[in-house]
């Protein structure tokens, strides 16, 4: 069984752009939450997403948004990129979200020049 | 302010010996609790979990205690293996929002041959 997959792996941006990390979670499984991972902080929620409505939302400004289509992959979207965006995002599937644990995938690593 | 606290940002452990890993929380309403490992480069992947009404989870060499009256969780790794090196996250989830985990901040463990 393929686990989660994130696309691209490594991603290199500078101020002011704005940037799109794919997530293409185990099959089957319907809910994807997205995390930031920075030094210190740990894994930050960000949000959930279940059958492509949004259901969770961590305490994130509105240039992070995502949104998930109908083949549970989703989709994360940061607008106006800040230096403070550099940070390792992180994908997690599970089959209803209800139920724990929740498989991640590698991450996307955001670098901002 | 930090709902789930790991105090102790990194640990030093003999291979062999037992390696211990503290969380604290302070949400009484968290009613599952999971610890995460994480190499470099990689997702966090799950290592074991505990539910609110038992006090004492094993797995092999994994053993995890709750104390719910002091709001505190521990990892036991006996023995401690140098592929144990990683970073140890505690989790937690709150009754009302499974889909919700909120993550400490992680424990980077190191196993000394």
């Amino acid at each position: 069984k393929a686990g989660v997959t994130q696309t691209p792996r490594y991603l290199i941006k500078t101020r002011g752009q704005q940037v799109t990390l794919s997530c293409s979670p185990i099959s089957g499984h319907r809910s994807v939450s997205w995390y930031q991972q920075t030094p210190g902080q740990g894994l930050q929620f960000l949000f959930e997403y279940f059958s492509e409505t949004q259901r969770n939302k961590g305490n994130f400004p509105g240039r992070f948004s995502g949104r998930q289509f109908s083949n549970s992959r989703s989709e994360m979207n940061v607008s106006t990129l800040e230096l403070g965006d550099s940070a390792l995002y992180l994908c997690a599937s599970s089959f209803m979200g209800i139920e724990q644990p929740q498989h991640f995938g590698d991450g996307t690593r955001l670098s901002i020049l | 302010d930090q709902q789930v606290k790991q105090n102790s940002p990194s640990l030093s452990v003999q291979e062999g010996r037992i390696s211990i890993l503290n969380c604290d929380y302070t949400n009484s309403m968290f009613d599952y609790f999971l610890w995460y490992k994480k190499y470099p480069a990689e997702g966090p992947t799950f290592l074991i979990s505990i539910s609110s009404i038992k006090d004492k989870n094993e797995d092999g060499r994994f053993t995890v205690f709750l104390n719910k009256s002091a709001k505190h969780l521990s990892l036991h790794i006996v023995p401690s293996q140098p592929g144990d090196s990683a970073v140890y996250f505690c989790a937690a989830s709150p009754k009302t929002s499974y889909d919700k985990v909120i993550f400490g901040p992680g424990t980077s463990l190191s196993v000394i041959p």
